[in-house]
C-alpha cells in the first residue's frame, strides 16, 4: 500500500505571494492532518478535515486555509507569505481515531 | 488543554545499548492515546508505536516499548539493542480519541548513537 504522499517537496516564494500543497492520503484513509514544524515553535496543529469537513482547527491566523477533496486528497493554502511561514510542513493520515501516518513533508522557504 | 513534556533535549548512548526516552503528558480525557514518532534528518516523521488509555498491557513493537504509567502520566519510550541508525529525533505525541485527530507534540529529544 502505498504511503502518505505531498508535493511539491521543496518551495522557494517570495514575501507576499501564496502557496498551495498538496497531501494524497493512504489508500481509504479519510482523516487528513496538517502541521507545521519549525526550529522555534516545534510542530503545531494546523487542521484536520474528515470526509471533506474540517473537523478542528489550530491557533493559525486566516491566511492559512484548507480543504478536502471527494477521494480524501487534500491541499492546504497560504496567502501573503510572510518570512515566518518558512516551515516544514507536514500532512498526516488517519483511518479515523487511532495511528496517524505522516508523508514526507513539504519544506517551504520564504525570502 | 493537552501538553506533552519531553525534558531530555539530547542523548548520547553507545551502540547496542539500551535507551529510555522520557515523556509526561497532561490532559483531563480520560480517553486519549500516546504516540512515538522517529524524525531523521531527512524531514519524515515515522510512526514508531502506539499506546491507548485504557491499553492493560504496554505497547511494543519489535526492538521499541512503551513504558506506560498512567498514574504517574508518563510514557516513556525504550529502545532495546540500539543501532546507529536509531540517530534521530523523537517525539512523544498525545491525541483525544474522541473527534478530530489532532496530535500535540512534546519538543523532541536528538539520540546520537555512538559507535
Amino acid at each position: 500500500k502505498a504511503g502518505v504522499t505531498q508535493t511539491p517537496r521543496y518551495l522557494i516564494k517570495t514575501r507576499g505571494q501564496q502557496v498551495t500543497l498538496s497531501c494524497s492520503p493512504i489508500s481509504g484513509h479519510r482523516s487528513v492532518s496538517w502541521y507545521q514544524q519549525t526550529p522555534g515553535q516545534g510542530l503545531q496543529f494546523l487542521f484536520e478535515y474528515f470526509s471533506e469537513t474540517q473537523r478542528n482547527k489550530g491557533n493559525f491566523p486566516g491566511r492559512f486555509s484548507g480543504r478536502q477533496f471527494s477521494n480524501s486528497r487534500s491541499e492546504m493554502n497560504v496567502s501573503t507569505l510572510e518570512l515566518g511561514d518558512s516551515a516544514l510542513y507536514l500532512c498526516a493520515s488517519s483511518l479515523d481515531a487511532g495511528e496517524q501516518y505522516f508523508g514526507p513533508g513539504t519544506r517551504l522557504t520564504v525570502t | 488543554a493537552q501538553k506533552i513534556t519531553q525534558t531530555q533535549p539530547g542523548m548520547f548512548v553507545q551502540e547496542k545499548e539500551a535507551v529510555t526516552l522520557d515523556c509526561t503528558y497532561d490532559t483531563s480525557d480520560q480517553s486519549y492515546g500516546l504516540f512515538w514518532y522517529k524524525q531523521p534528518s531527512s524531514g519524515e516523521m515515522i510512526f514508531l508505536i502506539y499506546q491507548g488509555s485504557y491499553d492493560e498491557q504496554n505497547a511494543t513493537e519489535g526492538r521499541y516499548s512503551l513504558n506506560f504509567q498512567k498514574a504517574r502520566k508518563s510514557a516513556n519510550l525504550v529502545i532495546s539493542a540500539s543501532q546507529l541508525g536509531d540517530s534521530a529525533m523523537y517525539f512523544c505525541a498525545l491525541t483525544i480519541i474522541q473527534g478530530a485527530q489532532k496530535l500535540v507534540f512534546g519538543q523532541g529529544t536528538r539520540l546520537t548513537i555512538n559507535p
